[in-house]
């Protein structure tokens, strides 16, 4: 697509439910990240996919959270279990290779409340 | 201390008004990134620079890699800038290190 693609784009849930938050990348981008937003915190790395596999999980908070990606394309961060400090905004991203020669481009975020 | 620090925090400035937001770093670097985040968390990414300066429109951005420092200005501002301007350095490959932000706030 023309963007980065996420969704839902807005997802309230009840304690302790699983969710999943999808990220839909730019076509054609080999790099695919996810990042969280606390509220009133900086932007938190989370993990990093190269392809279909995740060289650096090391961001995810905890074993409630997992992300997988398939076909080198569309990726899902599952939440299980969500806890009340899981509400944050999840941001995905994409680029063409890793590396500082090529920018991000971010999709528009899921913001999370989980109540 | 965080390893990326942006200042001001907070910034209110009247429309028209010439505008710098300074990010300084502690890590080396291979680029570094200027991103807008509008109220509802969107982000766009504005500029991304390893030496020297860039600008598009009313924004420029210059980085002093020996000093370890990038600002971003906005020339003759709107309220429609108005946004939380993100401040990230590029350590290694691929691992974005954010500051936490300075919070625009431009008034008619």
């Amino acid at each position: 697509g023309a963007g980065v693609s996420q969704s839902p784009s807005n997802k309230v849930t009840e304690k302790g439910k699983d969710v999943e938050l999808r990220c839909d990348p730019i076509s054609g981008h080999t790099a695919l990240y996810w990042y969280r937003q606390s509220l009133g915190q900086g932007l938190e790395f989370l993990i990093y996919f190269q392809g279909n596999s995740a060289p650096d999980k090391s961001g995810l908070p905890s074993d409630r959270f997992s992300a997988e990606r398939t076909g080198g394309s569309v990726s899902t961060l599952t939440i299980q279990r969500t806890q009340q400090e899981d509400s944050a905004v999840y941001l995905c991203a994409s680029s063409l290779w890793t590396g500082g020669d090529y920018g991000y481009t971010f999709g528009s975020g899921t913001r999370l409340t989980v109540v | 201390k965080n390893e990326v620090e942006q200042s001001p925090q907070n910034l209110t400035a009247q429309e028209g008004e010439f505008i710098t937001i300074n990010c300084s770093y502690s890590v080396g670097i291979s680029a570094l990134h200027w991103l807008q985040q509008h109220p509802g968390g969107g982000i766009v990414s504005l500029f991304m620079l390893s030496s020297g300066k860039k600008k598009h429109g009313r924004l420029i951005a210059t980085i002093n890699i020996q000093e370890k420092h990038s600002s971003l200005h906005i020339t003759a501002s709107h309220p429609r800038d108005s946004a939380v301007y993100i401040c990230a350095v590029l350590g290694g490959t691929y691992k974005y290190i954010f500051g936490t932000g300075t919070r625009l706030k431009v008034l008619a």
